[in-house]
């Protein structure tokens, strides 16, 4: 149980475009989930947390208008990167909570040319 | 914000030996939570703890919740090839659902 996707896994964009990463819980519902970026060798930095029906909370320093995080049911959350520059390039992972766990989604490389 | 110190930044260790990581926080946590990453990967919930004083084992992985609620510690015995990957901790405070993560132990064994 508690299972986690994210997709795509791998994206690589132009500068500019617009990319959505989705992220889902297979096998619970999550009324709450949260995005993270991961830079190479470094730790997991909470960007926001994404609740079901109700705006997302962003971290101090992350631009809500450049990341765009949708809660639509209990099972999705998506995070649409707008107009993406190449220091957007970075590996961003999803999780969802249980009580106090939170269980990850495998993550999405985003390549930004 | 805030992170959790985390120690040792890395391990290079034999196959059969065991290993002992901790993470300490300068504010009292409600949860520690201890994951494995490998690359390319999302972190995997290995333990997690809810009191102080705690001790819990999941195979050859033993956690522990520290008294002060401020400080865990995971050991992992007899290590094999596959243990290799960065060990993270994480921790929430209050009745927070959010974690606040160690900076990770890189964790190599060599057969």
């Amino acid at each position: 149980g508690a299972v986690v996707s994210q997709h795509p896994s791998r994206v690589i964009c132009k500068s500019g475009t617009s990319v959505k990463i989705e992220c889902r819980s297979l096998d619970f519902q999550a009324t709450t989930m949260f995005w993270y970026r991961q830079f190479p060798k470094q730790s997991l930095m909470l960007m926001a947390t994404s609740n079901e029906g109700s705006k997302a909370t962003y971290e101090q320093g992350v631009e809500k208008d450049k990341f765009l995080i949708n809660h639509a049911s209990l099972t999705l959350s998506t995070l649409t990167v707008t107009s993406a520059h190449p220091e957007d390039s970075s590996f961003y992972i999803c999780s969802a909570s249980i009580v106090n766990e939170q269980f990850f989604g495998p993550g999405t490389r985003l390549t930004v040319l | 914000g805030q992170q959790l110190n985390q120690s040792p930044q890395s391990m290079f260790i034999q196959e059969g030996e065991d290993v002992s990581m901790n993470c300490t926080s300068s504010s009292i946590f409600n949860t520690w939570l201890w994951y494995k990453q490998e690359p390319g990967e999302g972190p995997v919930l290995l333990i997690a703890l809810y009191k102080a004083g705690e001790l819990t084992s999941n195979g050859r992985l033993t956690a522990q919740f520290g008294i002060t609620r401020k400080d865990s510690f995971l050991n992992i015995s007899a290590s094999i090839p596959s243990d290799v990957g960065i060990y993270f901790c994480a921790g929430s405070e209050g009745g927070s659902e959010k974690l606040v993560f160690g900076k990770g132990t890189k964790l190599t064994v060599n057969p």
